[in-house]
């Protein structure tokens, strides 16, 4: 059990929008420690696709976007693509294990 | 550019110690955070631990009794030693730098090394 909370899976079809929540409680996302996404396309090392809630790295389309409110945060993808297709997992740091976790991942499929 | 590339055993037997290195090109190893994190087949990533290159760590706490990270400067490489491990330690193995502005997020990733344990 991830001690962020994702769903297992989402899809949608090109060109329409998802999204993509990540969860949390009060010793992590609740107490303001940032959240941060990663995209794993099948067989590669994941690469981060957003840092700092908001902040997309050079290079990442502005069709990703990320949000967060209290205990929970939100991936957004527009315009979906086939390419798009991947886990995506949200990361973040937790005081009371005092150190650094993961969601469970979330598979996107582009239908 | 930096680059990151995990090396070491792809089977070991179980009870022994897991022992990976991820050697650091296109920049020094000093002045960061570096971490380790494994991602067992089909299932999702797990953090590991971190070294900072003052010389502190931080480890999983569910992995603390088992794993050290170190960094060898000279080397530009950073390692990993697992010991007494299991089946439930197989995993694809990966190495990635620490940024830390705006939090503390991964960047970049090694390709990441497959470990099975296995007798």
């Amino acid at each position: 059990q991830s001690v962020l909370t994702q769903p297992p899976s989402v899809s949608g079809a090109p060109g329409q929008r998802v999204t993509i929540s990540c969860t949390g409680s009060s010793s992590n996302l609740g107490t303001g420690y940032d959240v941060h996404w990663y995209q794993q396309l099948p067989g590669t090392a994941p690469k981060v696709l957003i840092y700092g809630n908001t902040n997309r790295p050079s290079g990442v389309p502005d069709r990703f976007s990320g949000s967060k409110s209290g205990t929970s945060a939100s991936l957004a993808i527009t315009g979906l693509q086939a390419e798009d297709e991947a886990d995506y997992y949200c990361q973040s740091y937790d005081s009371s294990l005092s150190g650094w976790v993961f969601g469970g991942g979330t598979k996107l499929t582009v239908l | 550019q930096l680059q990151l590339q995990e090396s070491g055993p792809g089977l070991v037997k179980p009870s022994e110690t897991l022992s990976l290195t991820c050697t650091v090109s296109g920049g020094s190893i000093s002045y960061y955070y570096w971490t380790w994190i494994r991602q067992p087949p089909g299932k999702g990533l797990e953090w590991i631990g971190y070294f900072y290159y003052s010389g502190n760590t931080n480890y999983n706490p569910s992995l603390k009794s088992r794993v050290t990270i170190s960094i060898d400067t000279s080397k530009n490489q950073l390692s990993l030693k697992l010991t007494s491990v299991t089946a439930a330690d197989t995993a694809i193995y990966y190495c990635a730098r620490v940024v830390d502005t705006e939090g503390y997020y991964y960047r970049p990733w090694g390709q990441g090394t497959l470990v099975t344990v296995s007798s």
